[in-house]
């Protein structure tokens, strides 16, 4: 098992509401990155995040957000929750930089559904 | 843009024999290049990974890929399949000249490995 966790586990919203899904990264790991995992596909890249500012984000509209705090610790926020959201959300960290390995060690993912 | 090809959706191998489970890509300058595996229900794991060096990397449970900058290929092989092999496979790169050196990962769209005993 990576040192990755997600929270919660599993989430189910209504359409429009809002929610955060929260990510404890490796330690000693300063970059992480959420995806959204749909049924049978690849992981699709949200945004990433390197010593707690944004530096890369995949195609995913504003009300995707997020935030990483000075313990590498972040959140994924979703606002205007639509039916097509519900996936499974997966976080990951990695150690970047000069020193850094550049892989991803993944959390378990939190299962959002939208009803 | 950087991109990366997974052409099997399946892939079926019998337990012993040797298993391929191939990867393309695209992206400009010197890519580092990842395979994954996602078993049911759970994150994706590490399995190894292309940065610099030998073609040929070893990685976890006996897997190894090689690296090959004229076909632009990274395929990942095993001499030996087992049944507890099967699952989800997952190429990944991630650009060292995205910009703002992000190195921005992309993955494949998976392989399932399916071993028969």
């Amino acid at each position: 098992e990576t040192g990755v966790t997600q929270s919660p586990t599993h989430l189910i919203k209504t359409r429009g509401q809002q929610v955060t899904l929260r990510c404890s990264s490796q330690s000693g790991h300063n970059t992480v990155s959420w995806y959204q995992q749909a049924l049978g596909q690849g992981p699709q890249f949200i945004f990433q995040y390197y010593r707690e500012e944004e530096n890369g984000r995949g195609n995913f509209p504003p009300r995707f957000s997020g935030l990483q705090f000075p313990n590498y610790s972040s959140e994924l926020n979703v606002n205007a929750l639509e039916l097509d959201d519900s996936a499974l959300y997966l976080c990951a960290s990695s150690l970047d930089g000069v020193r850094g390995s550049y892989e991803q060690y993944f959390g378990p993912g939190t299962r959002l559904t939208v009803t | 843009a950087q991109s990366v090809a997974q052409p099997e959706d399946q892939v079926n191998v019998a337990e012993g024999n040797p298993l391929t489970v191939k990867c393309t890509y695209s992206v400009s300058g010197n890519p580092y290049l990842f395979w994954y595996v996602q078993y049911p229900n759970r994150g994706l794991q590490f399995l190894l990974k292309y940065i610099t060096g030998d073609n040929l990397v070893k990685g976890s449970y006996g897997f190894e890929a090689e690296f090959n900058k004229s076909q632009t290929s990274f395929h990942l092989k095993k001499p030996s399949a087992l049944v507890s092999d099967s699952a989800l496979y997952f190429c990944a790169v991630r650009d060292p000249r995205a910009p703002g050196g992000s190195y921005i990962p992309t993955f494949g769209r998976g392989t399932s490995l399916i071993v028969h005993p």
